[in-house]
């Protein structure tokens, strides 16, 4: 069963850096074809694609945060962080990690989910 | 960047209708198409990718169609915990867009 678990901060301070990380289990970020991804979704609103990073340390962002966006795995700890510079009110949403089972049998389609992460930017 | 719409925002159906959503790509995308369940307060759900195969575990009453840049999302017979919203993604090129769902309410 393959489970994914963000933590980090659930309130930051506007110009504060956002450091979240995703714990995979039932499946590892060494193995070729895997990948995980970040989504977010401020409240009452529509899901939003920020970035993704793959087995082989292949990675995109969302060209619009791509400035304050990083995203890198710990192999060791199966991890992986997503950075966020200057936060504002704005990015005010729940952060979710989501799995990427098998790039070459399926696409860069997003399999199992975590349960998301809510962060509240305000001073 | 690809936009992804979806139609309608809402609908309301009651328990046994048959339930269709549209999803429209601003280009082509092949079947690179997954949609996702959200019910309230919980994470996104995969039901479909590849347009049209359905995910593990995921009942045969939800059904997809489509390729190039017309999608449709069918749910044969509404339950009670198919109340939800509905998301469309594209992962045929970055960013990997969704559309802005579709709230399935009960009528």
């Amino acid at each position: 069963q393959i489970t994914l678990t963000e933590s980090g901060p659930t309130l930051v301070k506007p110009t504060e850096t956002l450091t979240l990380t995703c714990t995979l289990s039932g499946s590892s970020i060494r193995t070729t074809g895997v990948g995980v991804g970040w989504i977010r979704q401020p409240p009452g609103r529509a899901l939003e694609w920020l970035a993704v990073i793959y087995w082989d340390d292949d990675k995109a962002y969302r060209p619009s945060l791509k400035s304050r966006l990083t995203v890198t795995k710990d192999t060791f700890r199966n991890q992986v962080v997503l950075t966020m510079t200057k936060m504002d009110p704005v990015d005010t949403a729940t952060y979710y990690c989501a799995h990427i089972p098998d790039y070459y049998g399926s696409g860069r389609r997003f399999g199992n989910w975590g349960q998301g992460a809510l962060v509240t930017v305000s001073s | 960047d690809i936009q992804m719409t979806q139609s309608p925002s809402s609908l309301s159906a009651s328990v046994g209708d048959r339930v269709t959503i549209t999803c429209r790509a601003s280009q082509g995308i092949s079947t690179y198409l997954a949609w996702f369940q959200q019910r309230p307060g919980k994470a996104p759900k995969s039901l479909i990718y590849a347009a049209s195969t359905l995910q593990s575990g995921v009942p045969s009453k939800f059904s997809g169609s489509g390729s190039g840049t017309d999608f449709t999302l069918t749910i044969s017979s509404l339950q009670p915990e198919d109340f939800a919203t509905y998301y469309c993604q594209q992962y045929s090129s970055y960013p990997h867009s969704f559309g802005g769902g579709t709230k399935v309410e009960i009528k």
